[in-house]
């Protein structure tokens, strides 16, 4: 596709259920990033991928939140035993470049989480 | 204190108004900054870089002051269109770091 694809776009959990939200990067991004951004605020760093390699995963809140990338373009990231805090927009972005020296980074329209 | 620190606003001008947004940042090994745009329920869209000469594209002007550690996004001429909340983002080690973006609402 042209953009990045993120499914699905909404997703309502009760409280303690698995869920996994899928990212389709642009084809040929080598970067692909991904932020939680909660109500009212900005996009908060999880994880990012150069690749299949997991490079940096310091965002991740807790040994919950788990991403892989295992052919280097499609990424899931899985949240297990959703809590209420965990209700956030999560958005995918991708780049063709390693890294974030060039700053553009191309966004998914994003999935939105609500845990019940 | 965040990495990344912008006034949340809401800024309300009216239609012509310039208006100025500044963001603080505390990483002073970061590299490179950008604004981003986003509209309400979209994704943010790149919409300017910041070089520390600053730049203007067409109704926009950015700079950056790396001794105060600091950016700036300066709109002039508003239109509706420019309502939307705006992002500072700053590159942090292999990441763009955001702000917590500044509303601007333009009313006619």
């Amino acid at each position: 596709g042209a953009g990045v694809s993120q499914s699905p776009r909404y997703k309502v959990a009760k409280r303690g259920q698995d869920v996994a939200l899928r990212c389709d990067p642009i084809s040929g991004h080598v970067s692909l990033f991904w932020y939680q951004q909660a109500l009212g605020q900005g996009p908060e760093f999880l994880t990012y991928f150069q690749n299949e390699a997991q490079l940096d995963k310091s965002g991740l809140p807790s040994d919950r939140f788990f991403a892989e990338r295992p052919e280097g373009s499609v990424s899931t990231l899985k949240i297990q035993r959703t809590q209420q805090e965990d209700s956030a927009v999560y958005l995918c972005a991708s780049s063709l470049a390693r890294g974030v020296k060039s700053g553009e980074l191309f966004f998914g329209e994003g999935s939105r989480l609500t845990v019940l | 204190r965040k990495e990344v620190e912008q006034d949340p606003g809401p800024f309300n001008v009216p239609e012509g108004a310039t208006v100025a947004f500044n963001c603080t940042y505390s990483n002073s090994a970061s590299q490179s900054f950008f604004w981003y745009r986003q509209d309400c329920r979209k994704e943010p869209k790149l919409l300017m870089s910041v070089y520390s000469s600053g730049n203007e594209d067409g109704r926009f002007t950015a700079q950056l002051n790396r001794a105060s550690q600091y950016i700036s996004l300066l709109i002039r001429d508003s239109k509706l269109s420019d309502s939307a909340t705006y992002l500072c983002a700053c590159t942090g080690f292999q990441k763009l770091v955001f702000g917590t973006g500044t509303r601007l609402l333009v009313s006619p």
